[in-house]
């Protein structure tokens, strides 16, 4: 079945540090979605990717979906204390909506 | 607060015994989403209703089943509870059907379920 891998699992960084999350897949992904859950929190969706090469920006937050539609990551510059949690993509396929196993963000001040 | 509440927020039951988790999406939505999020199979989408419909199904045991009333809330009905359901469920909202493509999905803030 349809998977999607993400990488790191856990991330600790230096407040003013860049962060990056992977994800990837053996099959070809009909849309990325990034979401992100704080601790104790519940997710909270982010942003969607469609297009082979897309590159979206939300402030400090770049997000690209590779060019084969296999890949995607999320780039934090300069990480802040608010950007601490988990941060999740998921795909859709097959009726069916599929979540990568998250990185755990800490952000050391 | 994303709009969406569930009830209720804890949850303590025994093995063998059978609860129901209740969701009110956002205003206007007509969409419910159920996911389970455990530590080690993550977070896991289950079923989707759509005004009362089932819409699409994922990952859901055939002991668990839902539905989706006239007044758009949703209950999430879990039999023959077993230690591995231990878990928080998460239900979303959206206003379509279409999060299976990527329509943006509110979350409310989850039950947490421990089965002793």
């Amino acid at each position: 079945g349809q998977q999607v891998m993400q990488i790191p699992q856990y991330q600790h960084v230096q407040e003013g540090e860049d962060f990056t999350t992977y994800c990837n897949s053996s099959t070809t992904l009909s849309n990325i979605q990034w979401y992100k859950q704080r601790p104790g929190g519940h997710p909270v969706f982010l942003i969607q990717l469609v297009k082979s090469g897309e590159v979206k920006k939300q402030k400090r937050l770049t997000f690209q979906f590779g060019e084969a539609k296999k890949n995607s990551s999320l780039h934090i510059t300069a990480t802040q204390t608010t950007d601490v949690g988990t941060y999740f993509c998921a795909s859709t396929g097959a009726n069916n909506l599929f979540f990568g196993t998250g990185t755990r963000l800490t952000v050391i001040p | 607060d994303s709009g969406v509440t569930q009830t209720p927020k804890h949850l303590i039951t025994a093995t063998g015994q059978r609860v129901t988790l209740r969701c009110s999406p956002r205003s206007g939505d007509l969409s419910v989403y159920w996911y389970q999020q455990s530590l080690d199979q993550g977070l896991q989408f289950l079923i989707q209703y759509y005004n009362g419909e089932e819409r699409a199904k994922g990952n859901i045991l055939e002991r668990f089943s839902a539905q989706q009333f006239p007044d758009l809330h949703s209950e999430l009905n879990l039999s023959s509870l077993e230690l591995g359901d231990s878990a928080l469920y998460f239900c979303a909202s959206s206003v379509g059907d279409r999060v299976i493509i990527g329509e943006t999905q509110y979350f409310g803030p989850g039950t947490r379920l421990l089965v002793l």
